[in-house]
């Protein structure tokens, strides 16, 4: 079985800073995806940032950004220029492409973006 | 953009009572999911769900807890007696090859 680890409960950061949030997991598979989700006060789940295990460029998207370290299982999300409306709850998460497709999620970390 | 939508938004019921939630997922999609999340909590794993049959399912989705897409378009996941413990937010989601698209929850209250 898959886990996912979120080691940081809470981070803060000010506006217009960088902040990463870090992301373990533990598999014995080879080809699975990596996903950091947003989850805002509304509870709804974005994806932010997806990242393919076969591939070994870092996947980015705007201001965000992974370190996908493939031989550690470590997979951090880096949040340039940091803005208020990024103030949320961010789960990582894992999928097996050979076990359903289904999601495994870390604890999550709350992150706050200070004026 | 299309999106999966979910209802009710809140549902309140006693113990022991049924309850369905339901889901529409995007249309040309042919994965489902459902998840929960215990407030405070991670998202956790109920049940995947393709070609009418259930493809996964975690230790949590035990006999209370039953999947059906009746009509093509809906997909709902009922929970036969309700525990207090079964109060969460419940997410569908769906999927056409990787990327899952959330719902926006139903948040299930269990009295």
């Amino acid at each position: 079985a898959q886990t996912v680890t979120q080691s940081q409960p809470e981070m803060s950061v000010q506006e217009a800073e960088t902040v990463t949030l870090s992301c373990t997991y533990d598999t014995s598979e080879n080809n699975y995806y990596l996903f950091w989700y947003k989850q805002p006060p509304s509870r709804q789940m974005i994806l932010v940032i997806r990242q393919e295990a076969y591939k070994q460029q870092n996947a980015t998207e705007n201001r965000f950004s992974v370190n996908f370290q493939k031989a550690a299982k470590s997979f951090s999300l880096k949040i340039s220029d940091s803005q208020l409306g990024d103030t949320a709850m961010y789960f990582c998460a894992f999928m097996s492409i050979n076990a359903g497709n289904m999601l495994t999620f870390g604890g999550g970390t709350r992150l706050m973006v200070k004026p | 953009e299309p999106e999966v939508t979910q209802t009710p938004s809140h549902q309140v019921t006693q113990m022991g009572q049924e309850v369905i939630l339901r889901c529409v997922p995007i249309s040309n999609h042919l994965y489902f999911y459902w998840y929960r999340q215990i407030l405070g909590q991670k998202v956790e794993f109920l049940v995947s769900f393709y070609n009418n049959e259930i493809s996964e399912k975690s230790e949590i989705f035990d006999d209370q807890f039953s999947v059906e897409r009746p009509d093509g378009s809906n997909f709902t996941l009922k929970i036969r007696s309700t525990k207090l413990e079964d109060s969460a937010m419940y997410f569908c989601a769906s999927c056409d090859r990787v990327e899952q698209f959330f719902g926006p929850g139903t948040r299930l209250t269990v009295l």
